[in-house]
């Protein structure tokens, strides 16, 4: 089953722009991460973020979660054009007495440069 | 990429064919996954191992047999594939069972003709 959902599915800005990018999910969860693909390749981690933390910074990301409404947003501040890629929220999804990562269908980001 | 590689990058074979997908990781994790990424679709996990044991099999179809020799290597047996199985497949591996940062190999991509 789907546990996380980005939005918005696609998003084409400028370089320089920032990217703003959410994940919505459904059940409680213990942590949510934010992963990035470059087309055709493999994954790759960006950031963690605690059910108890509300925010957290790497870089030029920056990470917010609320529990209270299901979300996540990942915002990409002065975008470059190597930020295109396609971005996935992960989440920990209870099934059968241990938590399984379920991940999202992503946003694909185009950064013009 | 040498944290996580995978062998071959591409495949294609026939409905009647058996192949097989490799999956190393110089890590030194303790889990390993496989996934599937089809398009438009949210990456589905197949199978987990962790220490060597199958944690997780995500209701997979019999026709993909998963191996796990050791806690570095994992293996994707195919046969009787379907077209709809044409897919990238990726690896991954973390310290420990989820939920944690996952490491991604590059994947492979099959096409079942």
């Amino acid at each position: 089953s789907q546990q996380g959902e980005e939005d918005p599915q696609a998003l084409s800005i400028q370089e320089g722009e920032n990217a703003t990018m959410n994940c919505s999910y459904k059940t409680s969860i213990n942590n949510l991460q934010w992963y990035r693909q470059n087309s055709g390749r493999g994954l790759v981690h960006l950031i963690l973020i605690r059910s108890n933390e509300r925010e957290k910074h790497s870089g030029r990301l920056r990470v917010t979660l609320d529990t209270s409404k299901k979300s996540s947003s990942l915002l990409i501040t002065a975008s470059r054009a190597a930020d295109t890629a396609s971005y996935f929220c992960a989440t920990d999804e209870a099934s059968g007495g241990s938590y399984i990562p379920t991940f999202g269908r992503g946003t694909s980001l185009i950064v013009h440069p | 990429e040498t944290g996580v590689t995978q062998t071959p990058r591409h495949l294609v074979m026939g409905m009647t064919n058996k192949k097989s997908l490799k999956c190393e990781q110089h890590l030194g994790h303790n889990a390993m996954y496989w996934y599937k990424q089809s398009a438009k679709k949210p990456l589905e996990l197949m199978f987990v191992y962790s220490l060597e044991e199958r944690v997780e099999n995500n209701s997979v179809p019999s026709r993909f047999s998963p191996e796990c020799p050791n806690s570095s290597h994992l293996f994707l047996h195919l046969h009787t594939l379907q077209p709809e199985d044409s897919a990238l497949y990726l690896c991954a591996s973390s310290q420990d069972f989820f939920p944690g940062e996952q490491y991604f190999g590059p994947g492979t991509r099959l096409t079942v003709t």
